[in-house]
């Protein structure tokens, strides 16, 4: 099993330009997120999804869309990028019901808005 | 509302002493909690997690943290710190399971030779 990955691991964007961030899991999980890590801070989360066809807000959502069409897949778009969305991004997924109570995190994405 | 803190941004030992990372947290339901370990440009991976079983759970790379509900703390420990554990720490909580994990600011644990 791959796990979680993601793609690309940098990305350089000038503000108002838009993008997907990319991130697929093979492990059949149900549920997915997307957090970010910025210093000082920890990891906020964005968004989830509990399945297909089903997201929802996190933490901070502002400026960020998802949408969950297959198992496997949970992209990230940024609109507009703006300079406060320069930050580290992580993919996560899990199991939502069992004992495994683990949440499997993807290497990241480095993501600088100028 | 959720939240976890973690006392020291960062947290400097020799090699061979005890390392101790301090979370406390706040939940109103029974808590799941989880410690993860950051290295350097990587992502997270799980120390250990407590969910209502033993309070006193063992993770890996010999790290273990006590759950205590009536100090809402859940410290993660080492009794003899390695090189190899310098690292970023982070403790997260939830009600729910693995999922929307609240997590605290992180701390950084630097070995000294």
């Amino acid at each position: 099993n791959a796990g979680v990955t993601q793609t690309p691991k940098f990305q350089v964007l000038k503000t108002g330009q838009s993008m997907t961030l990319q991130c697929a899991q093979d492990m059949n999980h149900e549920y997915m997120s997307w957090y970010r890590q910025d210093p000082g801070m920890g990891l906020r989360l964005i968004h989830y999804s509990v399945g297909a066809g089903i997201t929802d807000q996190g933490e901070v959502p502002n400026g960020y869309n998802v949408s969950r069409s297959t198992t496997e897949d949970f992209p990230l778009r940024l609109l507009s990028a703006a300079p406060s969305q320069t930050s580290v991004y992580f993919c996560a997924s899990s199991r939502v019901a069992g004992e495994s109570y683990e949440q499997y995190f993807g290497p990241g994405t480095r993501l600088t808005v100028t | 509302a959720q939240s976890v803190t973690q006392l020291g941004s960062h947290v400097s030992v020799s090699e061979g002493a005890l390392v101790l990372l301090r979370c406390n947290y706040s939940s109103s339901v029974p808590p799941y909690l989880f410690w993860y370990v950051q290295y350097p440009n990587q992502g997270l991976q799980l120390l250990l997690k407590y969910t209502s079983a033993a309070t006193l759970v063992k993770g890996i790379n010999g790290f273990e943290a006590e759950f205590k509900k009536s100090e809402t703390s859940f410290h993660l420990t080492k009794p003899s710190a390695h090189m190899s554990d310098a690292a970023e720490y982070f403790c997260a909580v939830s009600e729910t399971g693995a999922q929307k994990l609240v997590f605290g600011q992180g701390t950084r644990l630097t070995i000294n030779p």
